[in-house]
């Protein structure tokens, strides 16, 4: 059962708008969430985290922001990017140091020029 | 730089096979993963370990062994490959206090 879930699968974006990119979670129990980037025949790469006692973090052109009532999360790329056409992935742990990361499913990111 | 690497970086076998892949960090990072990414089910784990002789089972372990003899590798072993195993792998690890996983560039592998 998928404990992470991006129901998105792709999204398109003009560039120089904003790009919003979604994620919910089931697991109440889930206190720490991190967006990874990545791009084709790479590895993912660490974008932007937070944790449960914040609802908003920020980093440049991402910011995360947190819903934990309604167990959602979003990752708003504002102004968008040719360059961050790629897929995004977020994860969950129960803790910052725990090592069970669960994973979405990813949402295929496109930047039109 | 630091950094983590794997290899092969792709491959190709039999069914009943064993294969093992490589991964290798040099960071000296405890924490260490090996993940699987399949198409709608994003990265999925399969092992972990938190430092040298030490290793755990992940969601996905069926098929799986790792080992870990020193800091610095996490090498993981399919023991008779199967064509469900086909898959692009991911090892990780993890910095200390940060949560903030470093992938490594993933191998593909093909169970023909």
């Amino acid at each position: 059962d998928q404990q992470v879930k991006q129901n998105s699968p792709s999204l398109s974006v003009q560039e120089g708008r904003i790009s919003i990119l979604n994620c919910d979670y089931t697991n109440s129990m889930f206190d720490y969430f991190l967006w990874y980037k990545k791009y084709p025949a790479e590895g993912p790469t660490f974008l932007i985290s937070i944790s449960s006692i914040k609802d908003k973090n920020e980093d440049g052109r991402f910011t995360v922001f947190l819903n934990k009532s309604a167990k959602h999360l979003s990752l708003h790329i504002v102004p968008s990017q040719p360059g961050d056409s790629a897929v995004y992935f977020c994860a969950a742990s129960k803790t910052i140091t725990g090592n069970q990361f669960y994973f979405g499913t990813g949402t295929s990111l496109t930047v039109i020029p | 730089d630091a950094e983590i690497t794997q290899s092969p970086r792709h491959k190709i076998t039999e069914t009943g096979r064993q294969v093992t892949l490589a991964c290798h960090q040099t960071w000296n990072h405890n924490n260490m993963f090996w993940y699987r990414q399949d198409l709608g089910h994003g990265l999925r784990l399969i092992h972990y370990s938190y430092g040298v002789q030490d290793t755990n089972k992940g969601e996905v372990s069926d098929g799986y062994s790792v080992s870990r003899s020193n800091t610095e590798d996490l090498p993981l072993t399919l023991e008779s490959a199967a064509s469900s195993q086909t898959s692009v792998y991911f090892c990780a690890s993890r910095r200390e206090n940060t949560g903030e996983l470093f992938f490594g560039e993933g191998s593909r592998l093909t169970v023909l």
